[in-house]
């Protein structure tokens, strides 16, 4: 069975940058997916961040690129979102998810909340 | 960037009942690349339908979806009490990928 795992700070201060690691189970990264970010501000929806592919390929939400950053390491499974300069308004629960390929997010991890404050 | 609205914004409805979450696209959204995700509270999305009318595994058959264009339904034919949660659209027809703000579903 599938399943994801979000870690990283709970916290984090304005203009710093953000780091959550995502770790998979039951499902190599490298053997095919995309794998993405999803974020959820309090009380609020859902907005896709970006996504990654094993191979390299990445591609970011226009509204977010200038300051994201995910990569993988396949050798641990895992995979990584950086967001740098952050403010109160990136303060979120951040999810991982499996994503079919430019389509649907088929598997989630908990989510993990992020807050930026002094 | 294709922005989706969806309505109501909540749904007062009894178990039993039929519930009908409408979800309307800025533009056509290709190829009826549509999904829809339930979200129960402290809970992560869980993918309900794709392809607009595809139930994903392990969804039950009182989930249906409908539509094309820039208009879709979902519609769950028999509230369960599980059912009562929190209903997003995402369209991956046009990059970027975006969701809707959601209809809550609660109880009457």
């Amino acid at each position: 069975q599938v399943q994801l795992q979000e870690s990283g700070p709970g916290l984090v201060k304005p203009s710093e940058t953000l780091s959550l690691t995502c770790t998979v189970s039951g499902y190599s990264i490298s053997s095919g997916y995309y794998w993405g970010w999803i974020r959820q501000p309090p009380g609020k929806g859902l907005e896709w961040i970006g996504s990654f592919y094993h191979s390299g390929i990445t591609y970011y939400s226009p509204s977010l690129k200038s300051r994201v950053t995910i990569s993988g390491d396949t050798s641990k499974n895992q995979f990584s979102l950086k967001l740098s300069y952050v403010t109160a308004a990136d303060t979120a629960v951040y999810y991982c998810a499996r994503e079919v390929p430019g389509t649907t997010f088929d598997y989630w991890g908990q989510g993990t909340l992020v807050t930026v404050s002094s | 960037e294709i922005v989706l609205t969806q309505s109501p914004g909540t749904l007062s409805l009894s178990p039993g009942e039929r519930a009908t979450l409408s979800c309307r696209a800025s533009q056509s959204v290709s190829s009826s690349y549509l999904a829809w995700y339930q979200q129960r509270p402290g809970q992560a999305p869980r993918l309900l339908i794709y392809g607009a009318s595809s139930r994903a595994t392990g969804i039950p058959d009182r989930f249906s979806g409908s539509g094309s264009g820039t208009d879709f339904t979902l519609t769950i034919s028999r509230l369960e009490p599980e059912d009562f949660a929190v209903y997003y659209c995402q369209q991956y027809g046009s990059s970027p990928i975006t969701f809707g703000p959601g209809t809550t579903v609660d109880i009457k």
